[in-house]
Order: structure tokens, then sequence, then C-alpha cells
């Protein structure tokens, strides 16, 4: 079955530290994840879109990562300020085909703290 | 350029009634796709439209349905309103199909039924 799971399902941090987002997927064929930022009652912002041939993606604070053998993906945030407090959702796309959908995780509800 | 915009914001409706929302994509977006997002049950994709023609469904009873117009613009309405169909709804364009490439949401519609 086609699952993506994150994890934790909340964190707390101090202002100015770091944290990582943790994705894992069983999604099967592959072809690309996706982060996603979400404020309290706004929509979903794009964070990184990532294929299976690439590692690495940042987007300025934001680095994610992915290793297609191991089926995981972790969102690495630098220097983190209170605008970082939302939910980071992790999404997966299985083929370009349309008669797949794409399979959502359940989210990380991040919380900075002055 | 003009993001994807939602309309309405917020709307509270009764039992039994039925709701109409609305989606403009960005210009030059050719698919509109509609998700629900509770806190119980996350982002939960809806039904996906790319050039007037729905390319795929999620599971969801028939009182969900939706259309998209010539200019890209889409509607979906829910009849027989049920409580638990108290929800934000969320949609997305993108240039090509979801499952490609990134989506830009817009800032949903708050749904409440009483």
């Amino acid at each position: 079955k086609n699952q993506v799971e994150q994890s934790p399902q909340s964190l707390i941090i101090l202002e100015g530290k770091n944290c990582t987002l943790q994705c894992n997927y069983t999604v099967s064929p592959f072809s690309n994840l996706r982060w996603y930022k979400q404020d309290t009652g706004r929509g979903p912002v794009s964070l990184t879109i990532m294929t299976f041939s690439e590692n690495t993606k940042s987007n300025r604070r934001y680095t994610a990562t992915l290793d297609a053998d191991t089926k995981q993906s972790s969102l690495h945030i630098t220097a983190s300020q209170l605008s970082d407090s939302a939910s980071y959702i992790c999404v997966v796309s299985p083929n370009w085909d349309s008669s797949y959908k794409l399979i959502f995780g359940s989210g990380t509800r991040l919380l900075v703290r002055p | 350029k003009a993001g994807v915009t939602q309309t309405p914001r917020y709307l509270i409706k009764t039992r039994g009634q039925q709701v109409t929302l609305s989606c403009s994509p960005i210009s030059g977006h050719r698919s509109v796709s509609w998700y629900q997002q509770t806190p119980g049950q996350g982002l939960q994709f809806l039904f996906e439209y790319f050039s007037e023609t729905q390319r795929n469904k999620g599971n969801f009873p028939g009182r969900f349905s939706g259309r998209q117009f010539s200019n890209s613009r889409s509607e979906m309405n829910v009849s027989t309103l049920e409580l638990g169909d108290s929800a934000l709804y969320l949609c997305a364009s993108s240039l090509g199909l979801a499952v490609t490439g990134e989506l830009f949401f817009g800032e949903g519609s708050r749904l409440t039924v009483l």
C-alpha cells in the first residue's frame, strides 16, 4: 500500500536552533517528492520538489535530502525563525501518468519559541 | 502575477444544504485539483481537472462533484451537506498534471456545517 509517514508529529524548538523533519515513503513507482509549508489557516506553499535522481535541494534556510534507495527524505531547517512555525507536509508522486494520485503525509507541526 | 484565488473564504451552512466553491487558477495553468483538509485526516485528494476534463478522482462519495470551465476556472459542489463535511477546502493549480510538477495552492474555503 502506498504510504507516506512523517515524524515527528510535532516539534518545539528555540529560535535560532536547527531541526530536521523526516519523511519515509512506501510508494512505487516513484516520480518525485515535495515538501510544503502550511501556515495555520493558509494554503500550503511549495518549498522543494525532487526527482529520484536528485539527492539534495535547498531553498533559503530549507534543505531537503532524498535517498531513493531507502525511500527516505528529510527537511533540515537552519537557524530557525519564529515565522518557521507551521506544518510541514511531505508529498510523494508515484508517476507522471494522470492515473496516479499524489500521496500526502500527515505533516509535522513545528513550533519555534523565542 | 496573481495567485490562486478561492471564494468564498468562509461559509456556514446547515445539514442538507448544498454549497458551491470557486477556484481561479494562475493564468496559463490548465490543471486544477481540489483537496479536503481536516485536523484528523490531513490533506485528502478530491479530484483533478485538466482542460475541462476530470483526470482523476479521490475516494469521496458522489455528493462531491466538480467541473472546469474553458478559462480553467473550476468549481466544486457538495450536495446534501453532512456535519463531517466541515473542513478547509483547498484548490491548487499547476501548469501540467498535479503529479508532474509544482502545485500552487489557494488560501482555501473554510466550510462549517451546523
